[in-house]
């Protein structure tokens, strides 16, 4: 069956470090991956999107590695503040503009 | 500018009753999308419009739920005889045509329906 997983459990980490969020899925061939950010109570909050014949983006302090091989992408946030502190949810462009969302990394960054 | 609009915030409704869920996008985008999430889950696509084009409904989980769209404006999302497993956000999300590079949606607030 076609899966994305996200790690559930929290991510805790000291400001200033960086921040590694992963997003595996399976059984897809996704043209290109999001990144979203939720606060709690909001919507979801674009940040990057990366093709499939992209490797790398970047944006200020966010970095997304896009491994088609491994099916895998990867999350960055670096010099991390406690603003970041948030749920991150990767998504999929499956075809026919369905998006699917993976569940989230709930991300808390303390001072 | 204004973003996605979605009303009512909150709904409370008994198991049985039907609710209406309202969508305004942001104007100009051709493309919304409706989602539900779950406490503790990600988002579950239910449907997607596309300007004219016939919507992608795939997402519906049974045939209580269904959705309307008015040209490229407002969306509103019903569910009939709610069940408590219908309890959840539901969330709202626009954007630029197909042919934009980002493919970036834009979300309303939500709508958190609780049936009791």
């Amino acid at each position: 069956s076609q899966k994305i997983e996200q790690n559930s459990e929290a991510l805790n980490i000291q400001e200033g470090k960086t921040a590694t969020l992963t997003c595996n899925y399976t059984n897809y061939s996704p043209a290109y991956l999001q990144w979203y950010r939720q606060d709690p109570g909001r919507g979801p909050v674009f940040l990057l999107l990366i093709r499939e014949n992209e490797k790398e983006k970047r944006k200020e302090r966010l970095k997304v590695t896009f491994d088609t091989t491994l099916k895998q992408s990867l999350f960055h946030i670096t010099a991390s503040q406690p603003a970041d502190s948030a749920t991150y949810l990767c998504a999929l462009y499956t075809g026919g503009f369905k998006t699917i969302f993976g569940a989230g990394t709930r991300l808390f960054v303390k001072a | 500018g204004a973003g996605v609009s979605q009303s009512p915030s909150n709904k409370v409704t008994e198991k049985g009753k039907d609710v209406e869920l309202r969508c305004d996008p942001i104007s100009g985008h051709t493309a919304l999308y409706w989602y539900r999430q779950r406490l503790g889950q990600g988002l579950e696509f239910l449907i997607y419009f596309q300007g004219n084009s016939a919507p992608d409904k795939s997402g519906l989980p049974s045939d209580r739920f269904s959705a309307e769209r008015t040209g490229e404006s407002v969306s509103t999302l019903t569910i009939q005889r709610t069940q408590q497993e219908d309890s959840a956000v539901y969330l709202c999300a626009s954007s630029l045509s197909r042919d934009t590079v980002s493919y970036e949606q834009y979300f309303g607030p939500g709508t958190r329906l609780t049936v009791t």
